[in-house]
């Protein structure tokens, strides 16, 4: 059993139209990333959340934090291609005191000029 | 040189061959962490250190070796691998956890070292 549930799993969308990520779990976790990789390379960080009901934004990405830290959406507004890639959420579980990260399996979005 | 860096970034090798990846940090971070990521799993962590001193180790073959001679230096010395270890080694530093703050939530990824056995 994934302890992270991304969804979907994948999508392609046109330039232009906006989208919706989702990270669901059953766990409370105490702060939750979310990366994008593009093909060769490592993750990049974009954001972190640690506080119940976050919302942070960075240009036309939105992260939000669920109320109880249990899941996190990325939505994203007017997709360019330049936004293509594999999304990661990671969480650092409540329950740990140690480095661990769960990821979840990620979304590999695809976006068509 | 900024973030962290991985070499080589491609390697081929046959299962009896001996070689290492190396990846550098520039970030002053003090926790280095290795992770494999293959196709349709999601990112699995290998090792972690902790200044210096590892302080995890997830049930990996010993035909992965980890070194950290340093904060800044990290090493994974293969040894007589199978097919199936083909993937992309990742990896990622950060503070260390134990510390107050955001920073001590976020790690950073180097670019990964593409691994092919045959």
């Amino acid at each position: 059993t994934q302890l992270l549930e991304q969804s979907p799993q994948f999508l392609s969308i046109q330039e232009g139209e906006n989208l919706t990520v989702y990270c669901n779990s059953s766990s409370v976790f105490s702060s939750l990333q979310w990366y994008r990789q593009e093909p060769g390379e490592g993750p990049v960080l974009l954001v972190t959340v640690v506080t119940g009901g976050e919302v942070k934004k960075l240009k036309r990405l939105t992260f939000q934090f669920g109320d109880a830290r249990k899941d996190s959406s990325l939505h994203i507004t007017a997709a360019q291609p330049g936004d293509t890639g594999l999304y990661l959420c990671a969480g650092r579980l409540q329950e740990t005191s140690g480095s661990r990260l769960t990821f979840g399996e990620g979304t590999q979005l695809t976006v068509n000029p | 040189e900024t973030g962290v860096t991985q070499t080589p970034r491609h390697l081929v090798m046959g299962m009896t061959n001996k070689k290492s990846l190396k990846c550098e940090q520039h970030l002053g971070h003090n926790a280095m962490y290795w992770y494999k990521q293959s196709a349709k799993k999601p990112l699995e962590l290998m090792f972690v250190y902790s200044l210096e001193e590892r302080v995890e180790n997830n049930s990996v073959p010993s035909r992965f070796s980890p070194e950290c001679p340093n904060s800044s230096h990290l090493f994974l010395h293969l040894h007589t691998l199978q097919p199936e270890d083909s993937a992309l080694y990742l990896c990622a530093s950060s503070q260390d956890w134990r510390r107050e703050g955001l920073s001590s939530y976020e790690q950073y990824f180097g670019p990964g070292t593409r691994l092919t056995v045959t």
